[in-house]
């Protein structure tokens, strides 16, 4: 079944220390996105690719950075962890033939000690 | 910039049916979506309208958007215990590939 996958489902690390979250998808979707998602609150977009061009949120931390490789795959860095990071971490895809509606993988729960 | 409410919290008997409510700010929009999401899951997308649209039904999922009053409704008929969730909406005006999220609606489904 096509989908998007993220690994790990949970990721632990340590304050300071480097983190890298992945994603992938079988749609071909064109379109990537990164969200983070703290309890009880909706969805926060970190930032998306479209195609191979990079947009991030103006209130997204430089200790955010994300890298895509290919169409199927995109990472999340978070270079230097803080106990505000932790969170579920969501990668969504979409595309314009699709009708704009992002497909979200089950996301990576950030604990950072 | 966008805004996106919901009321924070629904309970409902199983069997009855459910009215999740929903407004935002940006006339422009041009997708209006509902996501489920289940405890430590993703989100999952249950329907979308067309902003030119009134009404969409799927299943037990019925639809309704007043573009006038930008109020977009969601109605799941025969709530069942499976049901029970945080709902999303969210709305997509095309400049910039971006979704707004609403606060979310937990539902909660009593025997």
């Amino acid at each position: 079944d096509a989908m998007v996958i993220q690994n790990p489902r949970y990721q632990v690390t340590q304050f300071g220390k480097p983190v890298t979250l992945s994603c992938s998808q079988t749609l071909n979707h064109n379109v990537m996105y990164w969200y983070q998602q703290k309890s009880s609150q909706a969805p926060k977009l970190l930032f998306h690719y479209y195609d191979k061009d990079f947009n991030n949120e103006a209130d997204t931390p430089d200790n955010f950075q994300s890298r895509r490789p290919n169409t199927s795959f995109c990472f999340l860095d978070i270079r230097s962890p803080g106990l505000g990071d932790a969170a579920m971490y969501l990668c969504a895809t979409s595309s314009e033939g699709s009708g704009y509606e992002q497909y979200f993988g089950p996301g990576t729960r950030l604990t950072v000690t | 910039g966008e805004d996106v409410e919901q009321s924070l919290f629904l309970s409902v008997r199983e069997g009855d049916s459910s009215v999740i409510n929903c407004t935002y700010t940006d006339s422009s929009s041009t997708y209006l979506y509902w996501y489920k999401q289940e405890p430590g899951a993703g989100l999952q997308l249950l329907t979308y309208i067309f902003s030119n649209m009134d009404m969409k039904q799927d299943q037990r999922l019925t639809v309704l958007l007043n573009k006038k009053d930008k109020h977009l409704s969601l109605r799941i008929a025969d709530t069942q215990t499976g049901d029970s969730a945080i709902y999303f909406c969210a709305d997509f005006t095309g400049g910039g590939n971006k979704l707004t999220f609403g606060t979310g609606t937990q539902l909660k489904v009593e025997l």
